[in-house]
């Protein structure tokens, strides 16, 4: 299995709190991903790593912010938490030399 | 930017029968890449299978194959002798071959029955 660690694994917070989740791969693979899980749209793209300090939003990344300083390391941000961002949050990684991605465990993050 | 539609949500299935979930993606581009994931309760995404545009054979992984029409856009995951533990969440995805985003279809929640 591909080295990917998400946390934390669960996380209840309180409207408007700034809130960061943390996905740390073993890997070296290039490429990392946060997606958000939501019933009835599938996996969406929140934003997304191309290297060190390299990053660019998705479909649904307003909200959201995102840092890569190590390649191992890629944090999302909630600035300030809304009931609306209540969701299983996935990360994943991909290396230009394969083509599949690979996902962590996921993050079930509720925003109360 | 691509679209993946799964156009059924929910399908079920008795334990040794033949299943097919469809899939269909819009795109511009002529190379890239398709996959079906599968999803458990356990929440873990899972690779069951991949092909790639540029290849005329469909893809098969044990029970699992693919009826890929490039020119129809249509990517359909066929899974024979259907067992308990094929109960999941199915998406399926799309990588373009110059960019490197996934995207990915609603999915369809496949029930095996006893």
């Amino acid at each position: 299995d591909a080295g990917i660690t998400q946390s934390p694994r669960h996380k209840v917070t309180e409207t408007g709190t700034p809130v960061t989740l943390r996905c740390h791969q073993t890997e070296n693979h290039r490429y990392m991903y946060w997606y958000r899980q939501d019933p009835g749209h599938g996996l969406r793209l929140i934003h997304y790593s191309y290297g060190v300090k390299d990053t660019d939003k998705g479909e649904v990344s307003d909200g959201y912010s995102v840092s890569r300083s190590k390649t191992e390391d890629f944090l999302l941000t909630l600035e300030s938490a809304t009931s609306s961002q209540t969701s299983v949050y996935f990360c994943a990684i991909s290396d230009s030399r394969e083509t599949e991605a690979f996902f962590g465990q996921g993050t079930r993050l509720t925003v109360v | 930017a691509q679209t993946v539609t799964q156009s059924q949500p929910e399908m079920s299935v008795q334990e040794a029968e033949t299943v097919t979930l469809s899939c269909t993606y819009d795109t511009s581009e002529n190379n890239y890449y398709l996959f079906w994931y599968k999803q458990p309760p356990s929440r873990q995404m899972i690779l069951v299978i991949r092909q790639e545009a540029y290849k005329q054979q469909n893809a098969t992984e044990n029970r699992f194959s693919v009826n890929f029409q490039k020119a129809a856009k249509s990517f359909s995951l066929k899974i024979s002798d259907s067992q308990l533990g094929d109960t999941a969440m199915y998406f399926c995805a799309f990588r373009g071959r110059n960019f490197n985003k996934f995207y990915f279809g609603s999915g369809t929640k496949l029930n095996v029955k006893p």
